[in-house]
């Protein structure tokens, strides 16, 4: 069964920092891409980045570009988010999201998301 | 960015109803179109991708259809486990965009 469990969630003040884990399970982690989504608390689904199987390429959301980086560690089964200067407007629950190798790249598994709160 | 545009935002419908939501996109993405389901308080589920194509064990009476820029998410006959908000997203770009979502209610 495929696993994906984020960690390290929290509060933290703007200007801070915080970094993403997913532990991912239950299948070959390097043969697929992976991808972190965000939805802000009542709104809709945001792509914020992804990286392919060995992590030689990564693409972000114009917003996240240079505070954030995606980053995994195949021998870990493992996908990263680090986060730097947060904003209010990156509250969100983040999820951790496995691409499904289809045609048309899409998610076939999710995590069960991880809280980011920002606020003073 | 490419831009996906949902329609309706909402609607209510009854159980055995045929219910459809479209999405538009602001160029072409040939057929480079997936949708969700999320029920509140979970994770979405992937429904349909490459516009037309089931995703395994989802059920038969969902399906999609389009290309190019204008797409459509069918139930065929709506069911009380239906309702939830439902995301279309392309993925023609590498950096992925969603709808706005289309929340179901069941009446």
């Amino acid at each position: 069964e495929v696993q994906l469990v984020e960690s390290g969630g929290g509060l933290v003040l703007p200007g801070g920092s915080l970094r993403l884990s997913c532990a991912a399970s239950g299948f070959t982690f390097n043969n697929h891409w992976m991808t972190w989504v965000r939805q802000a608390p009542g709104r809709g689904l945001e792509f914020v980045a992804n990286i392919n199987q060995d992590g030689s390429e990564k693409n972000y959301v114009d917003s996240v570009k240079g505070r954030f980086t995606i980053s995994r560690d195949n021998a870990k089964n493992s996908l990263y988010l680090q986060m730097n200067s947060l904003r209010a407007e990156d509250t969100a629950v983040y999820y951790c999201a496995r691409d499904s190798g289809h045609s048309s790249s899409s998610v076939d598994n999710w995590g069960q998301g991880t809280l980011v709160t920002v606020s003073s | 960015d490419i831009q996906m545009t949902q329609s309706p935002s909402s609607l209510s419908a009854s159980v055995g109803d045929r219910v459809t939501i479209t999405c538009r996109a602001s160029q072409s993405i040939i057929t480079y179109l997936n949708w969700y389901q999320q029920r509140p308080g979970t994770a979405p589920k992937l429904l349909l991708y490459a516009a037309s194509s089931l995703q395994s064990g989802v059920p038969s009476r969902f399906s999609g259809s389009g290309s190019g820029t204008d797409f459509t998410l069918t139930i065929s006959s709506l069911q009380p486990e239906d309702f939830g908000t439902y995301y279309c997203q392309q993925s023609y770009s590498t950096l992925w965009t969603f709808g706005q979502g289309t929340k179901v209610e069941i009446k």
